[in-house]
């Protein structure tokens, strides 16, 4: 089975802190993606990579950057955290090149910054 | 752009009541339509999905039908249980590669309350 892993699943931090979400796979995906959750909103993706190394800016990048040095291993950056961050991060993974390829989502980090 | 509707929530229904969730969507040419739930305190975890026109998904009772001539791939259940509750998400994912790269789009999700 699919295993996506996030470091934490809660986190408190205060505003002007520099945050790192971290998130693993074991599956060899190419893929890797962070999307944020607000209530109303759906989910809205804030990057992706489709290799170590290479990203791509989803719909709501701003504030935020990411980090793929290895393939299983996507991190989330909030350089310096502000209150309308406050919400739940998702990452998530898949193979690059199939069509039929699902998402497969870690358990979420709900993050509060104060 | 691609865009996914859903309808709005929440949902409260009692049990062994039938169930409708309704998705419709915008997209070029054929997306493969997903969905997805999400239990509480949990991530999302892939329920159903379809690849082509007419193609019918089916899991744990629940169906959907990608139906091309309406743009909609609409859940649908007969017969829900407490267990059902949870927020549900209906998603695309665009044919085709460049930087699509496996990006699905979601709708923003129908929160399902099922009472004894």
């Amino acid at each position: 089975d699919v295993k996506v892993t996030q470091s934490s699943r809660y986190l408190v931090k205060r505003t002007g802190e520099k945050v790192f979400l971290e998130c693993v796979q074991d599956m060899d995906h190419e893929n890797m993606f962070w999307y944020r959750q607000d209530p109303g909103l759906g989910l809205r993706l804030i990057y992706f990579s489709y290799d170590v190394k290479m990203k791509e800016k989803g719909d709501i990048p701003e504030g935020y950057s990411v980090s793929r040095e290895k393939k299983e291993r996507f991190s989330l950056i909030l350089e310096s955290a502000s209150t309308n961050q406050t919400s739940m991060y998702l990452c998530a993974s898949s193979y690059r090149d199939r069509r039929n390829s699902p998402l497969h989502f870690g358990n979420g980090t709900r993050l509060t910054v104060t | 752009g691609n865009s996914v509707t859903q309808m709005e929530g929440p949902v409260t229904l009692s049990e062994e009541a039938f169930l409708t969730i309704n998705c419709t969507y915008t997209a070029t040419g054929y997306p493969s339509l997903f969905w997805y739930v999400q239990y509480p305190g949990e991530g999302l975890q892939l329920l159903l999905k379809a690849t082509k026109a007419d193609d019918k998904g089916s899991n744990k009772g629940f169906e959907a039908t990608y139906r091309k001539e309406t743009t909609s791939f609409h859940l649908e259940k007969g017969s829900v249980q407490v267990s059902d509750s949870a927020v549900y998400f209906c998603a695309l994912k665009p044919l085709g590669g460049g930087t699509s790269y496996g990006k699905l789009t979601f709708g923003q999700g129908t929160i399902l309350t099922v009472h004894p």
